[in-house]
């Protein structure tokens, strides 16, 4: 069936640290791939997404491309910022029902002054 | 004011008891969603609805039940409660038609914490 597999966390980093969270995924058919980010004490809201391959998303500094030779979509930022302290997750929408989304576990990211 | 509104943001409540979480929203959508959080599994979806008269069960709708009462009100029922069905709950939305620009843009509530003992 259709899965999203992420990185484990927390991630910990020092603001201006480079970011990658890695995240891969299976699926049948041509999934639409997304990002969402979950504040403290808020719900998920979608950060960027990707519908086709080699499509690249991206939002507020962050990056995803949608590797299919890979099965891929890790995200990534040049300079995280301690406001970027949240809890991330990978998505893929199930190819019957697009609006459907199937989530990864979630990785934590803390960036400390 | 919140697009999706849940109610009660937390609630601590015995085995056995029944329970109500309640989603309203003004975003005019038509689809709205009943998700769970828990440590370590991400999301896991309970049941959806695309309209009024649409419900369907998600991966893991046993021991649960939804009304949806209006195009604006979606509501997710606990008739027995058991301690395995502690954790946060979501309510989101999504714009129809799927597979148009907006595609898998879920508008998600707060969350609603709910402990069983």
């Amino acid at each position: 069936g259709n899965s999203v597999t992420q990185m484990e966390g927390p991630v910990t980093l020092s603001e201006e640290a480079f970011l990658t969270i890695n995240c891969t995924y299976t699926a049948t058919g041509y999934p639409s791939l997304f990002w969402y980010v979950q504040y403290p004490g808020e719900g998920l809201q979608l950060l960027l997404k990707a519908t086709k391959a080699d499509d690249k998303g991206s939002n507020k500094g962050f990056e995803a491309t949608y590797r299919k030779e890979t099965t891929s979509f890790h995200l990534e930022k040049g300079s995280v910022q301690v406001s970027d302290s949240a809890v991330y997750f990978c998505a893929l929408s199930d190819p019957g029902n697009t609006d459907k989304l199937i989530f990864g576990t979630g990785t934590r990211l803390q960036v400390f002054p | 004011d919140a697009d999706v509104t849940q109610t009660p943001r937390n609630r601590i409540t015995k085995t056995g008891k029944r329970i109500m979480l309640e989603c309203s929203q003004t975003k005019g959508h038509d689809r709205m969603y009943w998700y769970r959080q828990d440590p370590g599994l991400g999301l896991r979806l309970i049941y959806y609805s695309f309209d009024v008269k649409d419900i369907n069960k998600g991966e893991i709708s046993d021991g649960y039940s939804v009304s949806r009462q209006a195009q604006a009100k979606f509501s997710l029922s606990l008739e027995s409660a058991i301690p395995n069905q502690t954790a946060l709950y979501f309510c989101a939305t999504s714009v129809s038609p799927s597979g148009g620009p907006r595609s898998g843009e879920l508008f998600f509530g707060e969350g609603s914490r709910l402990t069983v003992l």
